[in-house]
């Protein structure tokens, strides 16, 4: 089956930084990498997702890249903002196949003042 | 349009003990699928209901069933309770021509 890794587990950042978030996939057949914001004691919510004929995917300050021969790919959040804190998960999964997915373990971000 | 609904909102049980958890789906949304998140991990599988039928089970033991209804809503069932099993259960719903899953908020389990 599929496994998703995802590092780091926690990130600190100053506001206006830059943040990078990467995961690595092992099932050749995934085609579908959601990204998921979650607050604590809230839903999780997708905040950007990319399908493997798209390298690369941006929403304001938010974008997916994603390296299809590498399989990993990556969360990008520009010119960081307080709000932005919480857990971000990255999954994979086979659009088309009810679209199952396979979390990473989150990665805790943290944006400074 | 109303969005994923779970209830109830916690939920305490003791070991050997029974559960069932609801979950109403997002208005158009025809399929439901149940994620559990221990503390700290991010969410495992269990399984996806499409037309009232398992479509897709993850690695969970049977004592994890469920149900989907004609109005699409769902019920996840856990039988003989573990303390391992004390997770938030999460539900989310799509549909058939946009499988983009959106999450209820969860069902807090503890198991004591």
């Amino acid at each position: 089956g599929e496994n998703v890794e995802q590092h780091p587990s926690t990130l600190s950042v100053q506001e206006g930084d830059s943040a990078v978030i990467k995961c690595t996939y092992s099932d050749s057949a995934s085609n579908y990498f959601p990204w998921y914001k979650q607050e604590l004691g809230k839903r999780p919510q997708l905040i950007i997702d990319i399908r493997s004929n798209v390298g690369e995917k941006k929403d304001q300050r938010i974008a997916v890249t994603l390296n299809k021969t590498a399989k990993h790919f990556s969360l990008h959040i520009t010119e960081t903002q307080p709000e932005d804190s919480a857990v971000y998960f990255c999954a994979a999964s086979i659009w088309g196949g009810g679209n199952k997915l396979t979390f990473g373990t989150g990665t805790q971000l943290k944006v400074e003042l | 349009e109303t969005g994923v609904t779970q209830s109830p909102t916690h939920l305490i049980k003791t070991r050997g003990q029974q559960v069932t958890l609801r979950c109403s789906s997002q208005s158009g949304h025809n399929t439901v699928s149940w994620y559990q998140q221990a503390l700290g991990q991010g969410p495992q599988f269990i399984f996806q209901y499409y037309r009232e039928e398992e479509n897709g089970r993850g690695n969970f033991p049977p004592r994890f069933s469920g149900l989907q209804f004609p109005n699409y809503s769902s019920e996840l069932n856990v039988n003989a309770l573990e303390l391992d099993d004390s997770a938030l259960y999460l539900c989310a719903s799509s549909s058939e021509t946009n499988e983009k899953l959106f999450f209820g908020s969860g069902t807090q389990l503890s198991v004591l």
